[in-house]
C-alpha cells in the first residue's frame, strides 16, 4: 500500500465552486505539505504543518485554505475556485530527522 | 525570481551513454540539495541528495556533484537505461528556524533512447 495517498486523483469542477483535496500518509510523520505544480514550473509550496496545531502559509497560499485533522491526515481546500487553479497538487509528508520528503501521487484538478 | 533554476527543459541521451542534469542556484544559504525523479501520473520520487559540506555524493549509478562557488550542482547518471526516461526535479533546501523548505527547480524531461 502507498504511504502517502491523495483523493480524489482527478477532479474537474466549476468556477466559484468549493472543494476539497484530501490526503493521509501511513508513514508516522509529523511534518506535510501542499503543492501545486503547473506545466513548465517547479513545484510551489502552498502549506505546511509541522504537527496538527502548527500551519503555516508557504509561497501561494491566497485562495486556499488546509485542515489537519490529524497527524496521519491533511486536507487542502479551495474556497471559490478559479480557472488559474488549474493545476496538479501533490501533498508531501518529511521526517524533521530528514529533508527528505514523500509525495503522494498527485491530484489533477481542473476548473472551468 | 526564482532561486532554483534548471535550464535545460529537455535532455535526451543513448541508452549506455552518460546523463547529466544541471540545476544552479542563487540562495548562498541553500545548504542541502536534492534530486528528485518524476513518472507520469506519479508523485515526485526522492532519488539522491547531498550536503553542502559534500561535493560529491554516490549512489550506485547516480552521481550528484555540487560546485558551491559557482552555485551548481549536476546529477550523473551512468549508464543511462530506458527506465531512467522521466522528469527530474532539482530542489534546494536551508535552516529558518526549526523549519526547512524545499525549493524546487523547473524540473528536465530525460529522455533515454534505446
Amino acid at each position: 500500500d502507498a504511504d502517502v495517498t491523495q483523493t480524489p486523483r482527478n477532479r474537474i469542477t466549476k468556477t466559484g465552486k468549493r472543494i476539497m483535496l484530501e490526503c493521509s500518509q501511513t508513514k508516522g510523520h509529523d511534518r506535510m505539505y501542499w503543492y501545486r505544480q503547473d506545466p513548465g514550473l517547479g513545484l510551489q509550496l502552498i502549506y505546511y504543518s509541522f504537527d496538527v496545531k502548527d500551519i503555516n502559509k508557504g509561497e501561494i497560499s491566497d485562495g486556499y485554505s488546509v485542515s489537519r485533522q490529524a497527524q496521519a491526515k491533511f486536507s487542502l481546500s479551495l474556497e471559490s475556485a478559479i480557472p488559474n487553479q488549474t493545476a496538479l497538487y501533490f501533498c508531501a509528508t518529511s521526517d524533521p530527522r530528514s529533508d527528505t520528503q514523500y509525495f503522494g501521487p498527485g491530484t489533477r484538478l481542473t476548473v472551468l | 525570481d526564482q532561486q532554483v533554476k534548471q535550464n535545460s527543459p529537455s535532455l535526451s541521451v543513448q541508452e549506455g551513454r552518460i546523463s547529466i542534469l544541471n540545476c544552479d542556484y542563487t540562495n548562498s544559504m541553500f545548504d542541502y540539495f536534492l534530486w528528485y525523479k518524476k513518472y507520469p501520473a506519479e508523485g515526485p520520487t526522492f532519488l539522491i541528495s547531498i550536503s553542502s559540506i559534500k561535493d560529491k555524493n554516490e549512489d550506485g549509478r547516480f552521481t550528484v556533484f555540487l560546485n558551491k562557488s559557482a552555485k551548481h550542482l549536476s546529477l550523473h547518471i551512468v549508464p543511462s537505461q530506458p527506465g531512467d526516461s522521466a522528469v527530474y526535479f532539482c530542489a534546494a533546501s536551508e535552516q529558518s528556524g526549526s523549519a526547512r523548505q524545499l525549493t524546487f527547480g523547473s524540473g528536465t524531461q530525460l529522455t533515454v533512447l534505446p
